[in-house]
């Protein structure tokens, strides 16, 4: 799997837009991206993953730059209950669900009231 | 619907012992994922089921195995405890099929295990 790079930490004000970064210079033409957080004592929860295409859904946005070397997740409000570490994986096309996921050291996104 | 059980919550054992951890996935899905989680080493890929079948593994020894059940439940074990296994051990369900990729992934709540 191609690797990534985050940000090891972010501050977010309460109800404004959190943006993560995430750096995949090397991904491939069919690898897609994916995006989990964990929560503290928690498993981690599945967010959102696009190919090409940017994408939405309830809880958050994801923009793949057009080369592909780089995405933002966007969580347009964020609350206190989105204080969490924020995975950004990159897998084959091939892949399905949790197999062999590869999980960085991902970015501490702290909201702060 | 039911997520992801995971039983038990936290386990201590000693050194030498072995240790078998339970897994029930989302009704209807059929692939399980295991995953070991510790502060040194982050999130790391044990092994993931598919219909009774190992389909993947991670780069850990033989000392850690599973199974998975026709019921799609899954149980792994590990054996002859050392202290570096304490960790936090976690199950992932998918709705997978090999025609069927790109899914995400339920994780559960996982399972404290403590070797001392």
């Amino acid at each position: 799997d191609a690797k990534t790079t985050q940000p090891t930490s972010m501050d977010c004000a309460e109800g404004r837009a959190a943006n993560l970064p995430c750096n995949h210079s090397t991904i491939s033409g069919n690898e897609y991206v994916y995006w989990y957080r964990q929560i503290h004592s928690q498993g981690p929860q599945y967010i959102i993953h696009g190919l090409k295409n940017n994408e939405t859904n309830e809880m958050a946005s994801l923009i793949i730059t057009e080369d592909r070397k780089s995405s933002t997740l966007i969580l347009p409000h964020a609350t206190l209950r989105d204080t969490a570490v924020y995975y950004c994986i990159v897998r084959p096309r091939s892949g399905g669900g949790a197999d062999g996921l590869t999980f960085g050291k991902g970015t501490h996104l702290i909201i702060q009231p | 619907k039911a997520g992801v059980t995971q039983t038990p919550r936290y386990l201590i054992k000693t050194r030498g012992q072995q240790v078998t951890l339970s897994c029930s996935p989302i009704s209807g899905h059929r692939s399980v994922s295991w995953y070991q989680q510790t502060p040194g080493q982050g999130l790391q890929f044990l092994f993931e089921y598919f219909s009774e079948t190992q389909r993947n593994k991670g780069n850990f020894p033989g000392r850690f195995s599973g199974r998975q059940f026709s019921n799609s439940r899954s149980e792994m074990n590990v054996s002859t405890l050392e202290l570096g296994d304490s960790a936090l051990y976690l199950c992932a369900s998918s709705w997978t099929a090999p025609e069927v990729v790109n899914t995400e992934a339920f994780f559960g709540q996982g399972t404290r295990l403590t070797v001392v």
